[in-house]
């Protein structure tokens, strides 16, 4: 199975202040079809979690532009521009490249 | 408005089964690939398994710790999915949560409880 690992696991930010979380998978997310089946979610307390990005850079509909998602092959990364109160949340990476897809362990944001 | 409602879910022993359901509106849910993704109590997520939808073929795929034990199948009349659970363990005690196929719709999960 491709392992994703995330860093940190742990992500205290000031408000207002940038906040990036990495994430690493085993092996190439490169699909035969040319795209890169990498998504991020964010994960609220006590909420289902949503998806913010797929295809590594695409941001889903009504997810704020502070959002932005980067990489390719193996690496990638979220970038939160400015973080506000209402990101903190858990955020996970998964591959949908290969079967089974598999999540990073996830990152916990949260406020200083 | 577009939304997933899972139901289900409950408490039982080891060894034992059951049914969870998920009601889809808002979307077509005949051509939709669905999922099922569970998370532990405190844990991360897990991609439990997947199913095609009927025009793809409607094949299903499942994680190596629910194949064998765990079946995904759709009635499209009712625009439904629903997760046979079987031989269940302890370790099966989650959230499940029905989502469309690429995760970019979830329900709010149902949890099933796996304790003697």
């Amino acid at each position: 199975d491709v392992v994703m690992t995330q860093s940190p696991l742990s992500l205290p930010v000031t408000l207002g202040q940038p906040a990036s979380i990495s994430c690493r998978s085993s092996q190439s997310l490169v699909y035969s079809d040319g795209n890169t089946y990498l998504s991020w979610f964010q994960q609220r307390p006590g909420q289902s979690p949503r998806r913010l990005i797929y295809k590594v850079s695409n941001r889903d509909s009504g997810v704020p532009d502070r959002f932005t998602g980067s990489g390719s092959g193996t690496d990638f990364t979220l970038k939160i521009s400015r973080v506000e109160a209402e990101d903190v949340a858990v955020y996970y990476c998964m591959q949908g490249t290969h079967w089974p897809f598999t999540f990073g362990p996830g990152t916990k944001v949260d406020i200083k | 408005e577009v939304q997933l409602v899972e139901s289900g879910g409950g408490l039982v022993k080891p060894g034992g089964s059951l049914r969870l359901s998920c009601a889809a509106s808002g979307f077509t849910f005949a051509n939709a690939w669905m999922s099922w993704v569970r998370q532990a109590p405190g844990k991360g997520l897990e991609w439990a398994g997947l199913i095609k939808s009927k025009p793809d073929g409607g094949t299903t795929d499942y994680a190596a710790p629910v194949k064998g034990r765990f079946t995904i199948s759709r009635d499209d009349s009712k625009n439904t999915l629903y997760l046979q659970l079987n031989g269940l363990k302890t370790e099966d005690t989650a959230v499940y949560y029905c989502a469309t196929g690429a995760l970019g719709l979830w329900g709010r999960g149902t949890l099933v409880t796996v304790s003697s």
